[in-house]
């Protein structure tokens, strides 16, 4: 089945303590991207990765680092946590980042909480 | 700055009434607009686009959407709501200095039996 599967669902953790939310998409797809969503501002977009090796910054980079050895994955980091991370957090793929025609297909979303 | 606005943070139809969930856009050239999904506990699912041509748009489980131009509006309707459409539903502008997309803030629809 074509999919996007991202881990943990959820996830409670402490300030300061490092994590990686892993995704991972088994469509070939070249493009991949996190999004954060939080109540009454939708999606914004953390990072997104054109293809292997090519990263760039979403609109809300800070506290966040990625990359993008294989194609099929695109994990997230946080090197240090803070309360101000809480969020759902969706992973997306799509067939190419150079075209908006592209649908793209999201995972199911890591809940975070950090204390 | 391109902007997507849903002015709707929350929506209650009763079953088999219409629906309208209203987007509003703010962008200089022709947009490329998208309506979402998000069903509860589950990730977003495209319900239908649009990029040029007719501005009447068909989507998956029996949505349309119309473009305006003169009111920078993108409007998702349905004629007759299910109990399953409760979901949260997002519109989405392509931006196409680098193909990323700008979201609104979503407005959740609930559905009154």
């Amino acid at each position: 089945e074509a999919q996007v599967t991202q881990n943990p669902r959820y996830l409670i953790t402490v300030t300061g303590k490092k994590l990686t939310v892993t995704c991972s998409q088994n469509m070939n797809h070249e493009y991949m991207s996190w999004y954060r969503q939080d109540p009454g501002l939708g999606l914004r977009q953390i990072y997104y990765s054109m293809n292997v090796e090519v990263t760039d910054k979403g609109d809300v980079p800070e506290g966040y680092k990625v990359s993008r050895k294989e194609k099929r994955n695109f994990p997230l980091i946080l090197e240090s946590p803070s309360p101000n991370q809480t969020s759902l957090y969706f992973c997306a793929s799509s067939l190419s980042g150079t075209s908006l025609y592209n649908e793209q297909f999201f995972g199911p979303g890591t809940r975070l909480t950090v204390l | 700055a391109q902007s997507v606005t849903q002015p709707d943070i929350h929506i209650t139809v009763s079953e088999g009434a219409s629906l309208e969930l209203r987007c509003n856009y703010s962008y200089g050239a022709t947009p490329y607009l998208f309506w979402y999904v998000q069903s509860p506990g589950q990730g977003l699912q495209l319900l239908l686009k649009y990029f040029s041509g007719d501005t009447l748009v068909q989507g998956i489980k029996g949505f349309e959407a119309e473009f305006k131009r003169s009111q920078s509006s993108f409007n998702l309707r349905k004629p007759s709501v299910h109990w399953s459409d409760a979901a949260e539903y997002f519109c989405a502008v392509g931006r196409g200095s680098n193909y990323q997309l700008i979201w609104g803030a979503g407005t959740k629809l609930i559905i009154k039996p």
